[in-house]
């Protein structure tokens, strides 16, 4: 079954400092994508960062990187520098085809607080 | 930018009733989603559209019902609203056949069913 887990409900980081924020995948599939998603309180969505599964490189968008160990099947964000604006939800996201066109199956979220 | 509009933030309305949520995109995407979320769930597709009237079911399709007569709107029907429909109700939308696009999101509607 294809699925995405993230097995941290909520973490903590102080200001400046840099925090991993995991997701571990399951799929049979060889082509494949993963996003990583916050979502401020406010609820909006907002994408961070992709990663495909044939990509050779790490994802870089800013202060944000993922680092894609695909053997292991994990896709863990690393935030550098963090700032009290990344308090929010961050969701892990897979890209399956479904039928006609692709969907993206989410994990459970990490609500991450960022402390002065 | 991408703009996906939901018609409205909050929402409360009555079980029983007929209850419709509207989402409209303006990138002339071809996909289009519907997500409930709920705490310790994450997001659960509801339904989808890859196309004008074409629809799938997603994951809990079980009391709704969506239809999509215009490619830049995509409406998510619950038939007979029930307390356990009360949620936050995500719309997004993406190219289809662009795997490296991601889905863009609406700013989200609470929905409380009383």
């Amino acid at each position: 079954a294809q699925k995405i887990t993230q097995t941290q409900p909520g973490m903590f980081v102080q200001e400046k400092e840099a925090v991993t924020l995991d997701c571990t995948y399951d799929t049979s599939d060889q082509s494949y994508g993963l996003f990583w998603y916050k979502q401020p309180s406010s609820g909006e969505m907002i994408f961070l960062i992709y990663q495909g599964s044939y990509d050779e490189q790490n994802a870089t968008e800013g202060r944000y990187s993922l680092n894609f160990q695909k053997a292991r099947k994990s896709a863990n964000l690393v935030i550098s520098a963090s700032q009290l604006g990344d308090s929010a939800m961050y969701f892990c996201a897979m890209r399956v085809v479904s039928g006609n066109t692709g969907k993206l199956i989410f994990g459970q979220g990490t609500t991450l607080q960022v402390k002065p | 930018d991408v703009k996906v509009t939901q018609s409205s933030r909050y929402l409360v309305k009555r079980t029983g009733e007929k209850v419709f949520l509207e989402c409209v995109q303006d990138m002339d995407h071809e996909n289009m989603f519907w997500y409930r979320q709920d705490p310790g769930l994450g997001l659960r597709l509801i339904y989808f559209s890859y196309d004008v009237k074409m629809k799938e079911k997603g994951d809990i399709p079980e009391g709704y019902s969506v239809s999509r007569e215009k490619k830049e709107r995509f409406s998510l029907i619950l038939e007979s609203a029930s307390t356990n429909q009360t949620s936050m109700y995500l719309c997004a939308s993406s190219f289809r056949d662009r795997r490296n696009q991601p889905q863009h999101f609406g700013d989200g509607t609470r929905l409380s069913i009383l």
